[in-house]
């Protein structure tokens, strides 16, 4: 079955690059999510890549696709208080039928002045 | 924002009440989920919709019931609440192979 693995927790300093790192399992995915939870709001999305691309780069996000290795990392440069929220990597594929997301549980990004 | 609004946003019930949750969009998706949020947990879908009428369940669907007789309102029943069902539902819809997510409703059953 469809499995989408994250590490719970991350800590960074400010001003730091942040790696947060999903692995997942479904190698028909056609599209991978990164999306920002903040304390008591909904989930927000960031950025997505389409499994044929290796990276997409948005500002201070950087995605990386390792189809080979089922790996999507997500990368924040010059990380600030800000960023301090729950990050969810997701996965679905394309197709005429459904479109069920999978989820990951979420890595709690902690940053520190 | 994809204009998704959740009511109501907090809610405290007896065990064994029944309880109703409504998700309202108004930019005219398919498709539309509600999920819960536990601690450890991450995002567990219950059920989705796919148009009109059209629903089925989700991984985590035991204790909940939905309907969707129009487009933009998407209705999650708990028959009889338990204390397990504390948690935080989320609604969201899906347009263009984007989620958009509501704000949540905070329920406790005690």
């Amino acid at each position: 079955g469809e499995d989408v693995e994250q590490s719970l927790f991350l800590s960074v300093r400010e001003g730091d690059s942040s790696v947060i790192n999903c692995t997942y399992t479904d190698s028909s995915s056609t599209y991978l999510y990164w999306y920002k939870q903040e304390p008591g709001a909904g989930l927000q999305l960031l950025t997505y890549i389409f499994s044929n691309m290796d990276m997409k780069q948005d500002q201070r996000l950087t995605v990386l696709l390792n189809k080979k290795d089922k790996h999507l990392s997500l990368r924040i440069a010059d990380t600030q208080t800000g960023d301090s929220a729950i990050y969810f990597c997701a996965e679905t594929f394309a197709s005429g039928g459904s479109y069920i997301p999978t989820f990951g549980r979420g890595t709690s990004l902690i940053v520190h002045p | 924002d994809a204009g998704i609004t959740q009511s109501p946003r907090h809610k405290v019930t007896e065990t064994g009440t029944p309880v109703t949750l409504r998700c309202h969009q108004t930019e005219n998706h398919r498709y539309m989920y509600w999920y819960r949020q536990d601690p450890g947990h991450g995002l567990r879908l219950i059920h989705y919709s796919y148009g009109v009428k059209d629903t089925d369940k989700g991984e985590v669907s035991d204790g909940y019931s939905v309907s969707r007789s129009k487009t933009e309102d998407f209705l999650l029943t708990l028959e009889s609440a338990t204390s397990s069902q504390t948690s935080v539902y989320f609604c969201a819809t899906a347009g263009r192979n984007e989620q958009f997510f509501g704000p949540g409703t905070r329920l406790t059953v005690l």
